[in-house]
């Protein structure tokens, strides 16, 4: 299974909703990573995970919080977003994030698209 | 900020080779070069990656300059498909540059 798995597919909520992203991958991986798309642009990194520690947050507001409860599962809670937080968010994930085992590629959803009314 | 920079556009006539170059002047010893493209509406999918030596798979080809500073994929018959954003990364970095629009014209 090389797969790396995104829901939901499409999501809309309001500027005071909670929603939550999921991410899955059932190929050992661990390093997973968020990323946030605005169109005609290229992804954007916001979080990193290795070993199921946040590695990195490029400083993403508090209204993204990500969450890695287990090496397969990676969450991206949604709270009080803003219009302009409307775009594709993209989950990847790789063998590993540094190192020599970096050598091998990385795999990326589908993406969920979000809207936020 | 990413590592990379590539031309923002490029075209090819379907069928030709296509060379697409990338800068990574700052790279580190154990930086690895990965391609990536996005297709329209879909994540990136990995197209190759290599160190130091020129890589070959189904899909590309991967030229890696001898100071490590530059990298090349060649597409070696560009179909229609193949039309995308090409994007260079380094593996210790996972940040994405502009990237290169190709376009394929029949």
């Amino acid at each position: 299974d090389t797969e790396v798995t995104q829901t939901p597919k499409h999501l809309v909520m309001g500027m005071t909703n909670k929603k939550s992203l999921k991410c899955e991958q059932h190929m050992g991986h661990r390093a997973m990573y968020w990323y946030k798309q605005k169109a005609k642009k290229p992804p954007e990194l916001m979080f990193v995970y290795s070993y199921e520690k946040l590695s990195i947050n490029e400083s993403v507001p508090s209204r993204f919080s990500p969450e890695c409860p287990n090496s397969s599962l990676l969450n991206l809670h949604l709270h009080a977003l803003q219009p302009e937080d409307s775009a594709l968010y993209l989950c990847a994930s790789s063998q590993v994030f540094t190192g020599a085992g970096g050598g091998t590629e990385a795999f990326f959803g589908q993406g969920t698209r979000l809207t936020v009314v | 900020d990413a590592k990379t920079t590539q031309p923002n556009s490029m075209e090819s006539n379907e069928e030709e080779p296509v060379h697409l170059p990338c800068n990574h002047s700052t790279i580190s010893g154990t930086d690895y070069i990965h391609w990536y493209r996005q297709l329209p509406s879909q994540g990136p999918e990995y197209v190759i990656h290599g160190l130091t030596s020129n890589v070959n798979n189904r899909m590309a080809s991967l030229a890696i300059a001898e100071d490590r500073k530059s990298s090349t994929l060649i597409l070696h018959r560009a179909t229609l498909r193949d039309a995308a954003v090409y994007y260079c990364i380094l593996n210790n970095d996972m940040r994405f540059g502009a990237g290169t629009r190709l376009t394929v014209k029949p």
